[in-house]
């Protein structure tokens, strides 16, 4: 059973990077059937999906956040990993990471966040 | 880009009764983008149907998926403890990718 661990620094100064880690146990990054995505979720708030990648290294953002991420992978340690630049309050929130499903069926190919972490806690302050 | 607008935002009801939770989007989507996810608290959300209507391993059969177009619904008949909840739907955008999501159903007891 695939499991999925956040894991990085819980608290970050303004103006700078914040950089997580997410390993996958259970299963192989790189088996070419995922996605690997992160999504954070402001104190009290809903879902933001912020990104994914694929075991070659493409990749998608929420194109309002572009400009601050990067989200990389390391297949010899099966991990993907979120950097966040120029980080301030208001990107203080839990961050996850998760794996991005193709499902197929008769009416065709859907998809979805199958399996998550339990979320990293990350608060921007001085 | 497509909006998706929950109601209401937050429903009480006693376990045993069944819900109606709504998710509106903002333009016509496929049903084969729409999914709906499980959050109770502290925890991390869990998905609950894909594609509009096909419940998620292990979801047992009291979830049901339905809608098209702009209007989709989430029921549950007779609900449990855990099903106290937020539950939030989800589009799949393929061009480019892109994952967004309601703002949330607060699912209480009453």
């Amino acid at each position: 059973q695939v499991q999925l661990q956040e894991s990085g620094p819980g608290l970050v100064k303004p103006s700078q990077t914040l950089s997580l880690t997410c390993t996958v146990s259970g299963g192989s990054i790189s088996s070419g059937r995922y996605h690997w995505s992160w999504i954070r979720q402001h104190p009290g708030k809903g879902l933001e999906w912020l990104g994914y990648i694929y075991y070659t290294g493409n990749t998608y953002y929420n194109p309002s956040l572009k400009s601050r991420l990067t989200i990389s992978v390391d297949t010899s340690k099966n991990q993907f990993s979120l950097k966040f630049t120029s980080v301030t309050a208001a990107d203080t929130a839990m961050y996850y990471c998760a794996r991005d499903s193709v499902f197929y069926s008769g009416s065709g190919t859907s998809f979805a966040l199958d399996v998550w972490g339990q979320g990293t806690t990350v608060t921007v302050s001085s | 880009e497509i909006v998706l607008t929950q109601s209401p935002g937050t429903l009480s009801l006693p376990p045993g009764e069944r819900a109606t939770l709504s998710c509106r989007a903002s333009q016509s989507i496929s049903s084969n983008y729409l999914a709906w996810y499980r959050q109770r608290p502290g925890q991390a959300p869990r998905l609950l149907i894909y594609g509009a209507s096909s419940r998620a391993t292990g979801i047992p059969d009291r979830f049901f998926g339905s809608g098209s177009g702009t209007d989709f619904t989430l029921t549950i008949s007779r609900l449990e403890p855990e099903d106290f909840a937020v539950y939030y739907c989800q589009h799949y955008d393929s061009s480019p990718p892109m994952y967004t999501f309601g703002q949330g159903t607060n699912l209480e007891i009453k």
